[in-house]
């Protein structure tokens, strides 16, 4: 079965800290795919990044980075210097070869709240 | 670039009735997605369509439910005789390719009340 766990319900921190959100997941699947969605309040989800289960180089966007480990099943994303924009919900989901139908299991979320 | 569309965005209904949604997919994409999230959940996988032909529908998706895309582009999730259990908001999603799990892009979603 497949499963990801986000254990951080809510964060707050204040402008311009850095905060690092928890992503962990469990699949028996060899190859397999990581995503995270940020949905503000507005609602809709907007796609952050992919990665697959070959590729365990970190990546960095600007702002933002991800540190993925297969040793410990861990995908977690960071934002250095957060901004009042940056407060929504954010989910990690997973997605294996299962069927080949490429559904996404999402994670419950962790709310970021940035105060100013 | 047009995104996923979705309409009604609201829809407020009493309990028995039936209603229906739409989503619009991203014009190239051929797979398309149904997901549900409660207040405070992530999103849960509904069913999935690879052009016109529905391959996979999860366990969550009771007889109440049935899902169309008939040619290939726009698709309906219908609810039949609605449940108070059936408030979330419905989310739709389109991806494009068949292997490479290509990022799903998601539309605005449907909120359904039932009253």
């Amino acid at each position: 079965a497949q499963k990801v766990t986000q254990a951080q319900t809510e964060i707050s921190v204040v402008e311009k800290e850095d905060v690092t959100l928890d992503c962990v997941y469990e699949t028996r699947d060899t190859t397999y795919y990581l995503f995270w969605y940020k949905q503000p309040p507005s609602g809709e989800l907007v796609f952050l990044i992919r990665r697959n289960s070959f590729d365990e180089q970190n990546e960095i966007s600007g702002r933002y980075s991800w540190n993925f480990q297969k040793s410990t099943s861990s995908f977690n994303f960071t934002i250095t210097a957060s901004q009042v924009v940056d407060s929504a919900v954010y989910f990690c989901a997973l997605s294996g070869r299962d069927g080949a139908t490429n559904k996404l299991i999402f994670g419950t979320g962790t709310l970021l709240a940035v105060q100013p | 670039d047009t995104g996923v569309s979705q309409d009604p965005r609201h829809k407020i209904t009493k309990r028995g009735q039936n209603v229906t949604f739409r989503c619009d997919p991203i014009s190239e994409h051929n797979r398309l997605y149904w997901y549900r999230q409660t207040l405070g959940q992530g999103p849960e996988f509904l069913t999935y369509f690879q052009n016109e032909a529905q391959l996979e529908k999860s366990r969550l998706l009771s007889d109440r439910f049935s899902a169309e895309r008939p040619k290939g582009s726009f698709s309906t999730l219908e609810i039949q005789r609605t449940e108070q259990g059936d408030s979330a908001m419905y989310l739709c999603a389109s991806s494009l390719g068949e292997y490479s799990n290509q990022p799903q892009h998601f539309g605005d979603g449907t909120r359904l009340s039932i009253l």
